[in-house]
């Protein structure tokens, strides 16, 4: 079966700290990546996709992420974080398996220290 | 903008109640779905339809049900509501299998 597996639970950083968020997905076949976030109260969003071309995808507010096909990987990237990074972040996988599906990693929770 | 509504923030309903939640999107997708949101567990895909009146079961379709009659609404039902349904329930909406979803507020059921 198709999974997506975030490395990490929790995550606790101080502002201006790099970040690095793992994804690890399960499918052999073309695949469709995406990071998205909740900040506390407000509702998901996308943060960044990558369906094909140049494998470093950047996206808003500074994050980037690449997609490394031969470890089936699309880890998120920030150089430096800030208080309002604070969320909770998903990685996503779409898949065609006779009708496309997208699958969710569990999440991570981020904690920026101000 | 994309909007995607939920009818309801919160919800509290008692154990043997049938419930629905309702889901409308403004901007004729074709797609659109429904998600339970656990802790550590993530979004877990429990119906989608992909045309008006079509439906496929995600991965935890068991005790739920849905209907879209219309292209911009998609309701879940809870024929009949156990505690273990208790959760976050999030709709979404997408332009085509592939493209990026957009998400409602979502709706908060506690079942008691």
């Amino acid at each position: 079966a198709q999974s997506v597996s975030q490395h990490n639970h929790h995550v606790i950083l101080s502002e201006a700290a790099s970040l690095e968020l793992g994804c690890n997905y399960s499918y052999g076949g073309t695949v469709n990546l995406f990071w998205y976030v909740q900040y506390p109260g407000q509702h998901l969003q996308l943060l960044l996709k990558y369906f094909s071309g140049d494998p470093l995808v950047k996206g808003i507010k500074g994050f980037e992420a690449e997609f490394i096909k031969s470890k089936f990987s699309f880890n998120l990237r920030k150089p430096s974080v800030q208080w309002s990074d604070t969320a909770e972040y998903f990685c996503a996988v779409t898949v065609n398996t006779g009708g496309f599906k997208t699958i969710f990693g569990a999440g991570t929770r981020l904690f920026v220290k101000a | 903008d994309v909007k995607v509504t939920q009818s309801s923030r919160y919800l509290v309903k008692r154990t043997g109640e049938k419930v629905f939640l309702e889901c409308v999107q403004d901007m004729d997708h074709e797609n659109m779905f429904w998600y339970r949101q656990d802790p550590g567990l993530g979004l877990r895909l429990i119906y989608f339809s992909y045309d008006v009146k079509m439906k496929e079961k995600g991965d935890i379709p068991e005790g739920y049900s849905v209907s879209r009659e219309k292209k911009e609404r998609f309701s879940l039902i809870l024929e009949s509501a156990s505690t273990n349904q208790t959760s976050m329930y999030l709709c979404a909406s997408s332009s085509s299998g592939t493209e990026e979803a957009f998400f409602g507020q979502g709706t908060r059921l506690t079942v008691v």
